[in-house]
């Protein structure tokens, strides 16, 4: 089946740092997601992106789908306490229809 | 509007005992899955419903059944609770006539097996 990897599988950062996370899968996808999960919840939708070559922002967050539909990245600036948490990358083949493939997630530890 | 809502949201249950997790939106969406979160291994599709009245298997279904009540409920069962199945288990709901393949989660179901 498809494959995800996820890189880094976790991040320990200061306070106001950038930070770069990234997926890259064996397959072509035509939707790229990223959600992030606090502790205790489930995972909730950041940044969604639809067409290859895409860079989409949503605050402090900006995401990217790759040109060849293999991979995306996300960087979040500027980084505070708050954004602590597990970040998810989903792709998908399809546009509109679900089950989409996860990574295994990227660990985010901010220190004040 | 509770969106997707899980129930129960913590279990503990011997091994070989059964139960089932229930799960609900309230969004009108079409499609809804069930996945398991263990640590380390991000989420693995068990079983999802593209519409009501259909069901297929996941990344990882052997050990469970579903059921899809009605458009909004679809549940999970576990016939034979094994230790292998300890995990956090996450009801998703998405709605792909919007155009879009985001999955809105509930809040989870910790289960221990023991």
């Amino acid at each position: 089946g498809q494959q995800l990897n996820q890189s880094p599988q976790s991040m320990f950062i200061q306070e106001g740092e950038d930070v770069s996370m990234n997926c890259t899968s064996s397959s072509i996808f035509n939707t790229w997601l990223w959600y992030k999960q606090d502790p205790g919840e489930g995972p909730v939708l950041l940044i969604a992106l639809y067409k290859a070559g895409e860079l989409t922002s949503n605050g402090r967050l900006t995401a990217q789908f790759g040109i060849t539909r293999k991979d995306s990245f996300l960087n979040i600036s500027a980084s505070i306490p708050s954004d602590v948490g597990i970040y998810f990358c989903a792709g998908n083949p399809n546009t509109n229809a679900g089950k989409s493939t996860f990574g295994d997630g990227t660990t985010l530890t901010v220190k004040p | 509007n509770a969106g997707v809502t899980q129930t129960p949201k913590f279990q503990v249950l011997k091994t070989g005992q059964s139960m089932t997790l229930q799960c609900a939106q309230d969004m009108n969406h079409n499609s809804m899955y069930w996945y398991r979160q263990d640590p380390g291994m991000g989420l693995r599709l068990i079983y999802y419903s593209a519409s009501e009245g259909t069901t297929d298997k996941g990344e990882v279904p052997n050990g469970y059944n579903v059921s899809r009540l009605n458009k909004r409920e679809f549940s999970l069962r576990l016939e034979s609770a094994a230790p292998s199945q300890t995990s956090v288990y996450f009801c998703a709901s998405s709605d792909p006539r919007g155009g879009g393949t985001e999955a809105f989660f509930g809040q989870g179901t910790r289960l221990t097996v023991v």
